[in-house]
């Protein structure tokens, strides 16, 4: 069975200083691994994601990820936070033989201080 | 290109009684997902259909069902509703190709049970 962990329940950085989301998944064969964000009492904004290929993904916002495969880690990171940025992230992993139903960490909340 | 519209956005029902979510895909995209978000359990998958068909089904109650229809728009349905079905609904749409599919996320609908 597929599963995510997400390490960090809650991290607080300082606006302007680099961000760096845990994320750690389970699967048997190659994932497709996802990173959302969730503002408070809104749906789930897509940041990136990796099928195949090039393991550094870039999404919108200024968000990156990391495909390691040999620590079955995706973790996100931006150089540097905005107040903006505060909201829920969401690590996701979906098999390609169970198209629509992916699985979730339990999220991480980024609190930034201004 | 409209996202993915969830109604109603937010409903109240008390305890006992049953409820209809509406969920309307992206246009073309066939795949229609819902998942059940709580603060003590997370984000977990309740059902996805295709094509009319339920193809994927999570680890929930029969009380909880739902169908899709050849315009792919989706319902969910709770009966006999239970104070712990108090969450925030949401619903995805993918294109389903077969091949690298993304979801994309409705706002949800906040049900209260009261």
């Amino acid at each position: 069975a597929q599963s995510v962990t997400q390490p960090d329940i809650h991290i607080t950085v300082s606006e302007g200083a680099s961000l760096e989301l845990r994320c750690n998944y389970s699967y048997g064969a190659t994932p497709y691994l996802f990173w959302y964000v969730q503002s408070p009492g809104q749906g789930l904004q897509l940041l990136l994601k990796y099928f195949s290929g090039d393991t550094l993904v870039q999404g919108i916002k200024g968000f990156e990820a990391e495909f390691k495969r040999s620590q079955s880690s995706f973790n996100l990171r931006k150089p540097s936070v905005h107040w903006s940025d505060a909201a829920e992230y969401f690590c996701a992993v979906g098999a390609r033989t169970n198209a629509g139903k992916s699985t979730f960490g339990d999220g991480t909340t980024l609190t930034v201080k201004p | 290109k409209a996202g993915v519209t969830q109604t109603p956005r937010y409903l109240i029902k008390t305890r006992g009684q049953q409820v209809t979510l509406s969920c309307s895909p992206i246009s073309g995209h066939r795949s229609v997902s819902w998942y059940q978000q709580t603060p003590g359990q997370g984000l977990q998958f309740l059902f996805e259909y295709f094509s009319e068909t339920q193809r994927n089904k999570g680890n929930f109650p029969g009380r909880f069902s739902g169908r899709q229809f050849s315009n792919s728009r989706s319902e969910m349905n709770v009966s006999t509703l239970e104070l712990g079905d108090s969450a925030l609904y949401l619903c995805a749409s993918s294109l389903d190709t077969g091949g690298t599919d993304t979801q994309y996320f409705g706002p949800g609908t906040r049900l209260t049970v009261l």
